[in-house]
């Protein structure tokens, strides 16, 4: 399958716990994005990436989420400190670098914050 | 600022009926994407068409349709003759050409249940 691939798929953590997320785009796609989806929700962004570089940021992701995309290949995404409020599907997309091409999305990870 | 509306929450039909979801959008930008997601239960958003703002010409595939039309702002999604497999959600989504990274602005997203 060479589809966004996303793990785990789900995740229950204890608050306070941190978690790390992993992505791996289709392989020839420089940009990879994070998103965000809570119950009956639309995604929203949280941060995207061109090959290794983070180039933006959105406010929603506070100073407890990190980011890294290493080698532009896979990417993480680490929550700090979980709060309940996380709780949330966490979607990659990725694209082959124009901004008018279509993402592809990976299944999410489901995370709960108990 | 931009914004997507979907103003249909949930709706249901009966198999073969046709249903069209609403979607309104605010931008200032001249210049934008629009775009249909479609997801199902499993999850994975699943693109379904892409439509620049320099082209208002009607789009048929199969059995979906879209109507857009830039005067009122709206990027409208009909389904014929629906089947089962078309319950999921579908999102409605703008994306600002310039200097934003190919960042999707979404709706909230309307949920299609069809019933045999």
């Amino acid at each position: 399958d060479t589809g966004v691939s996303q793990d785990p798929r789900h995740k229950i953590t204890k608050r306070g716990q941190n978690v790390t997320f992993r992505c791996d785009p289709i392989s020839e796609h420089n940009r990879l994005y994070w998103y965000r989806q809570t119950l009956g929700q639309g995604p929203e962004f949280l941060t995207y990436f061109q090959n290794e570089a983070q180039l933006e940021k959105s406010r929603l992701l506070s100073d407890r989420f990190s980011a890294e995309r290493p080698k532009g290949s896979f990417s993480t995404l680490e929550i700090q400190r979980t709060e309940q409020g996380d709780s949330a599907m966490y979607l990659c997309a990725s694209s082959a670098g124009r901004q008018n091409t279509e993402a592809f999305f990976g299944q999410g990870t489901r995370l709960t914050v108990v | 600022a931009q914004k997507v509306t979907q103003a249909q929450t949930e709706i249901s039909v009966v198999e073969k009926e046709d249903v069209t979801l609403d979607c309104v959008y605010e931008t200032r930008d001249t210049t934008y994407y629009l775009f249909w997601y479609k997801q199902p239960p499993s999850g994975e958003l699943v693109f379904l068409i892409r439509r620049n703002s320099f082209d208002e010409q009607n789009e048929i595939s199969g059995r979906y349709s879209w109507n857009f039309q830039k005067s009122t702002s709206s990027f409208n999604f009909t389904i014929t003759a629906s089947q089962v497999v078309d319950s999921a959600v579908y999102f409605c989504a703008l994306i600002r050409i310039y200097n934003q990274g190919g960042k999707l602005i979404f709706g909230q997203g309307t949920e299609l249940s069809v019933k045999p």
